[in-house]
């Protein structure tokens, strides 16, 4: 059974493009959840998704920043234009059920550096 | 979900035990203790979790207080593959979907 599965796994983008980051969860996971790791700090919430819903964004940006996680395919995390301080390590999750007594498998990561 | 307080580093000898301490005076009677520890350069990796008694699998032990208010991770045999960054999180039984990573305990495993 694959893992968490994240791609790409090293994204270069300038200031003011868009970046698409992806990720397949494990079969038959059907919970998702973005983190993000800036250079040097703690790993932080930014969405849990499941399937075509949005259940808690409490930690996304307000803006540029979307996630979306269709009936078919991969969670998208999508930044719009850009910016410096958007530097980071963003890391996905998958769950088969919610609740606090599961545990998250987690994906490698896909390491964006803006220029 | 509560906080939890645990010692910024530890340092360990290889093939000897490493206990984690973590605290969680505020812990409430529905909240599970759960341990993740980060690797350099990977994801986050599920160690174990519990809710009042000790468990133990294949990578670790947990030990939890009478009281619930600490708890401590227990490698048994550190080797220089478990250096990493340890976090001790607790996330409520119901509605507990987020992880909340606070700044973990870096163990250094020295050969």
């Amino acid at each position: 059974n694959a893992g968490v599965m994240q791609n790409p796994r090293h994204l270069v983008r300038r200031r003011g493009q868009e970046a698409r980051l992806r990720c397949s969860p494990m079969k038959g996971h059907s919970h998702v959840y973005w983190y993000r790791q800036l250079p040097e700090e703690g790993l932080k919430f930014m969405v849990y998704l499941q399937k075509e819903n949005i259940i808690d964004e409490s930690g996304m940006p307000k803006e540029r920043f979307s996630a979306e996680f269709p009936k078919e395919g991969p969670s998208i995390l999508r930044i719009q234009q850009v910016v410096r301080g958007d530097s980071a390590a963003y890391f996905c999750a998958s769950s088969p059920l919610a609740g606090g007594y599961n545990e998250q498998f987690f994906g490698p990561g896909t390491r964006l550096t803006v220029l | 979900d509560a906080k939890t307080t645990q010692p910024n580093s530890m340092e360990s000898n290889e093939e000897e035990p490493v206990h984690l301490p973590c605290n969680h005076s505020t812990i409430s009677g529905t909240d599970y203790i759960h341990w993740y520890r980060q690797l350099p350069s990977q994801g986050p990796e599920y160690v174990i979790h519990g809710l009042t008694s000790n468990v133990n699998n294949r990578m670790a032990s947990l030990a939890i207080a009478e009281d619930r208010k600490s708890s401590t991770l227990i490698l048994h045999r550190a080797t220089l593959r478990d250096a990493a960054v340890y976090y001790c999180i607790l996330r409520d039984g119901a509605a507990g979907n987020k992880l909340t990573f606070g700044g973990g305990t870096r163990v250094l495993v020295k050969p």
